[in-house]
């Protein structure tokens, strides 16, 4: 099974919907992270948790929030889909003694129609 | 407006080859330096870390070269192999306390049969 698991892999939606993407670890870290990936581009920050009660915007964070269930748990959701939302997305989870080292989920395939 | 990806640059590298990957990076203040590897269709993967006091560190078959006057970063892969096609991405953080991860933007290594 994988150390992060996102949850749907595959989505297609109408602008206007609301979209959740869920991030599951079972790596015990502390810290989970929302990127966004468009095609030839590298990974933009989107939001990210330091701990259950820290959430944090990174550098995209409009017409996006999340939430920190628990410290496994980290979802994004877009509360009114648009179609420049369409994007590969990526959780990564790591702990706070090697800061640097993520570990990515598989992704998360959002298309806005 | 229609958004159109930018083209990842590209190294074509004949198997069995070595390979040399460059990053410049932005922050001055950055002082923990990270290569990924993405391969096809699957999240980006830590390769290789290295901290700002030092200047060189070596894995298996893959060496990293840091360079703080200039702001440079470098990734060798050594006798280069089909598997090792995939996009390369450096990233930049600072240690202590609660600071992100910034990636840049990649370069796609081809490997030549």
């Amino acid at each position: 099974d994988a150390d992060v698991t996102q949850t749907p892999r595959n989505r297609i939606t109408k602008t206007g919907k609301r979209i959740m993407l869920e991030c599951s670890q079972t790596k015990g870290h502390d810290r989970m992270y929302w990127y966004r990936q468009d095609p030839g581009l590298g990974l933009q920050l989107i939001y990210y948790s330091f701990d259950v009660k820290d959430i944090n915007k990174g550098e995209i964070s409009d017409g996006y929030s999340v939430s920190r269930q628990a410290q496994a748990k980290f979802s994004l959701s877009l509360e009114s889909a648009i179609p420049n939302q369409t994007a590969l997305y990526f959780c990564a989870t790591s702990d706070s003694g090697t800061p640097g080292e993520l570990f990515f989920g598989e992704g998360s395939r959002l298309t806005v129609l | 407006g229609e958004s159109v990806g930018l083209h990842l640059p590209t190294l074509s590298v004949q198997e069995g080859d070595n390979s040399i990957i460059n990053c410049a990076y932005s922050n001055s203040a950055s002082d923990y330096f990270i290569w990924y590897k993405q391969e096809s269709g699957k999240g980006p993967q830590f390769i290789i870390d290295i901290r700002s006091n030092m200047d060189k560190r070596q894995g298996q078959r893959v060496t990293v070269l840091l360079n703080k006057t200039v702001k440079h970063l470098s990734l060798q892969i050594a006798a280069t192999q089909p598997g090792d096609s995939a996009v390369y991405f450096c990233a930049e953080t600072r240690t202590g306390g609660y600071q992100k991860v910034t990636f840049g933007t990649g370069t796609k290594l081809q490997v030549i049969p």
